[in-house]
């Protein structure tokens, strides 16, 4: 089973629709995740980082959930400009920092 | 303010060529990360460096090498090239404190002949 793992979809949605991804991962000591976001051939940028409270950032909304380890974005009225990539990332702190990402969830938000 | 600087961006090799790839980060940053991505694919970690001093394998280590030269720079090398090498890499650092992101280049595009 890989570390952190992510539905690769494509995610098909029309403008407007609200769409969530998961991130689950494996190893209970990960102590902090992020969400980044990848355009074709770009490097990864930080959409943001999930905090144990969760956290929202206008249209986006990222939960933690420690006791069945995942993390969810929830992306709501959704852009053409919203079509990328979303890479989830877990910091296992133990083992001195090393970031682990998951493989993707492609959305494709269609007019 | 440059944060992360990798070179090159683009390199063609031959099969059994050696390599090195270079990456810098001015943002006085702990930690630095070597990925390589495939096409379809997430980022699969090769290795990594917790502080200057240190390196530890990742996901994927086999057929590299890396080098933390100091705080600032962590560099890649390919000792003998392969096709199964061709790939785009990420060089990312970061620093664990609250509110603090991982920084990456803008990736290396390799391809192996």
């Amino acid at each position: 089973r890989k570390e952190v793992e992510q539905d690769p979809g494509p995610f098909n949605v029309p403008e407007g629709a609200t769409v969530a991804f998961n991130c689950t991962y494996s190893n209970s000591a990960s102590q902090s995740f992020f969400w980044y976001r990848q355009d074709c051939r770009k490097e990864p940028k930080l959409l943001m980082s999930v905090y144990s409270s969760g956290n929202e950032d206008g249209r986006f909304t990222a939960q933690l959930n420690r006791a069945s380890q995942y993390i969810s974005l929830l992306i709501r009225d959704s852009k053409l400009s919203d079509s990328a990539t979303y890479l989830c990332v877990v910091n296992r702190n133990n083992a001195g920092n090393m970031l682990t990402f998951g493989g993707g969830t492609r959305l494709m938000v269609k007019p | 303010n440059a944060g992360v600087t990798q070179t090159p961006k683009f390199q063609v090799l031959k099969t059994g060529q050696s390599m090195t790839l270079q990456c810098a980060q001015d943002m006085n940053h702990n930690s630095m990360y070597w990925y390589r991505q495939d096409p379809g694919m997430g980022l699969r970690l090769i290795y990594y460096s917790a502080s200057e001093g240190t390196t530890d394998k990742g996901e994927v280590p086999n057929g590299y090498n890396v080098s933390r030269l100091n705080k600032r720079e962590f560099s890649l090398r390919l000792e003998s090239a392969a096709p199964s090498q061709t790939s785009v890499y990420f060089c990312a650092s970061f620093l664990d404190r609250a509110g603090n992101t991982i920084y990456f280049g803008e990736g290396s595009w390799l391809t192996v002949v």
